[in-house]
């Protein structure tokens, strides 16, 4: 069965750092998200990307983040400038069609130091 | 703000027995999805309902939304160590293409042998 591919699996970074996450989504859906979990909270929503745009966003994804798709397959997650408290695990997630479910990754552990 | 509140949070039973778990909120959703989400791994679709009142069975686990569209509930009979996970209730107030879910807290399920 195809499936969500996300790398690294853990990702340690220095706080001020950048870094990027990448998502390989299942290769003919259409729409993509990330969430994040911080350790022992709720799985949160960031972004929603859809047609090459940001389709909505929460109050999380701020000016530090950035969604990108550079080709047909990757779609990534970078955050310009790491603090502490963005250390969590990162799900991307694509769905085929408006009323098709989720299909969420493993993660990406970030911990930032 | 949406919230889904799941109790209850931790759960331990013995093999053979019965359990449910509740989702409960203040808001309407369009649908409300459950997911099992295992350690290191993204959260994995069970089931979406989307009707006021819909049953939903799947083997020995039950789900029903309620007539209002606020609230869920889970039910799993004879209960085995294989049911052993986090389950997490999410619900989706836009539906179509933005799949903003709005996840519960989760509860923790141990089911001893």
């Amino acid at each position: 069965e195809p499936e969500v591919t996300q790398t690294p699996s853990h990702q340690v970074t220095q706080m001020g750092q950048e870094v990027i996450l990448r998502c390989v989504p299942i290769s003919n859906h259409l729409y993509f998200y990330w969430y994040r979990q911080i350790l022992g909270q709720k799985v949160e929503f960031l972004v929603s990307f859809y047609n090459n745009e940001i389709s909505e966003k929460s109050e999380i994804f701020d000016d530090q983040f950035s969604v990108e798709r550079p080709d047909g397959s990757n779609f990534t997650l970078k955050i310009r400038s790491t603090k502490l408290e963005d250390s969590a695990m990162y799900f991307c997630a694509s769905k085929g069609t408006d009323n098709s479910p989720l299909h969420f990754g493993n993660g990406t552990r970030l911990t930032v130091t | 703000t949406q919230l889904l509140e799941q109790s209850p949070q931790f759960l331990s039973i013995q093999e053979g027995e019965n359990l449910t778990v509740y989702c409960n909120s203040s808001s309407v959703f369009s649908s409300l999805q459950w997911y099992r989400q295992e350690p290191g791994e993204g959260p994995v679709l069970l089931v979406t309902v989307v009707t006021g009142g819909e049953v939903k069975k799947l083997k020995r686990l039950t789900f029903q939304f309620g007539d209002a569209r606020k609230d869920s509930s889970l039910h799993i009979t004879a209960a085995q160590p294989g049911d052993t996970g986090l389950y997490l209730c999410a619900g989706d107030n836009y539906g179509g293409s933005q799949g903003n879910l709005i996840f519960g807290k989760g509860t923790k399920l141990s089911v001893k042998p």
